[in-house]
């Protein structure tokens, strides 16, 4: 049982180019998430889906896209990249129906956009 | 301003010395309550989980909730070298797809 895994674990990229950052997770969750994390500023919501197939907007989504095509995955995507999304982003699972609140994170993307 | 304000820190303290850490937050309509632990270059991970106001005590971890001065704390008692690390809080509504709003963190040293 590996939880959440996100990759790559580092990426640096040039302004302007584009990536897909891969997040999976094997607890069977309804609901999954993207975080940045940045000095300062604690972790921003970027996207999240409540399901397969389905996606919406969170708290910093300009710049950023999302697809939830299989439920146990949940891709990232920067179109054109620029050095204000340098940033540590997690991506995180939570089940529906449980007590608790509580989401699983995964270990982290570091990417640096020069 | 702000939905959740955290002192940042750092904060500096000796092996067995009791910690407190705490945030505020304006939103109302948040009912649930948790503290994540972050080590270094690693993913959050849950530490505490509190619905609604009230105490919570999990070995040397007590989370406390003041949901009328919209405050909360988490108290380690006899702390550790291993209990340095980045505590966030976080806090969610019903009815919010379990959308968590985060605290910005405090970075915790304990000293041995």
């Amino acid at each position: 049982n590996a939880g959440v895994t996100q990759t790559p674990k580092f990426r640096v990229l040039k302004t302007g180019q584009s990536m897909t950052l891969l997040c999976a997770q094997d607890m069977n969750h309804e609901y999954m998430y993207w975080y940045r994390q940045d000095p300062g500023m604690g972790l921003r919501l970027i996207h999240y889906s409540v399901g397969e197939g389905t996606t919406a907007k969170g708290e910093v989504p300009d710049g950023y896209n999302v697809s939830r095509l299989k439920k146990q995955n949940f891709l990232l995507g920067l179109e054109s990249a620029a050095p204000s999304q340098t940033s540590v982003y997690f991506c995180a699972s939570t089940e529906t129906g449980a007590s608790t609140d509580t989401q699983y994170f995964g270990p982290g993307t570091r990417l640096t956009v020069l | 301003q702000k939905e959740v304000e955290q002192d940042p820190g750092p904060l500096s303290v000796p092996e067995g010395a009791i910690v407190s850490l705490n945030c505020t937050y304006s939103n109302s309509a948040f009912q649930y309550f948790m503290w994540y632990r972050q080590y270094s270059r690693k993913g959050p991970e849950l530490l505490m989980y509190t619905y609604s106001s009230g105490n919570k005590e999990d070995g040397r971890f007590t989370a406390q909730v003041d949901k009328s001065s919209k405050y909360i704390s988490l108290f380690i008692r006899d702390s550790q070298p291993s209990d340095s690390a980045t505590y966030l809080c976080a806090m969610s509504a019903s009815g919010s797809a379990r959308q968590l709003t985060f605290g910005s963190g405090t970075q915790l040293t304990v000293l041995p």
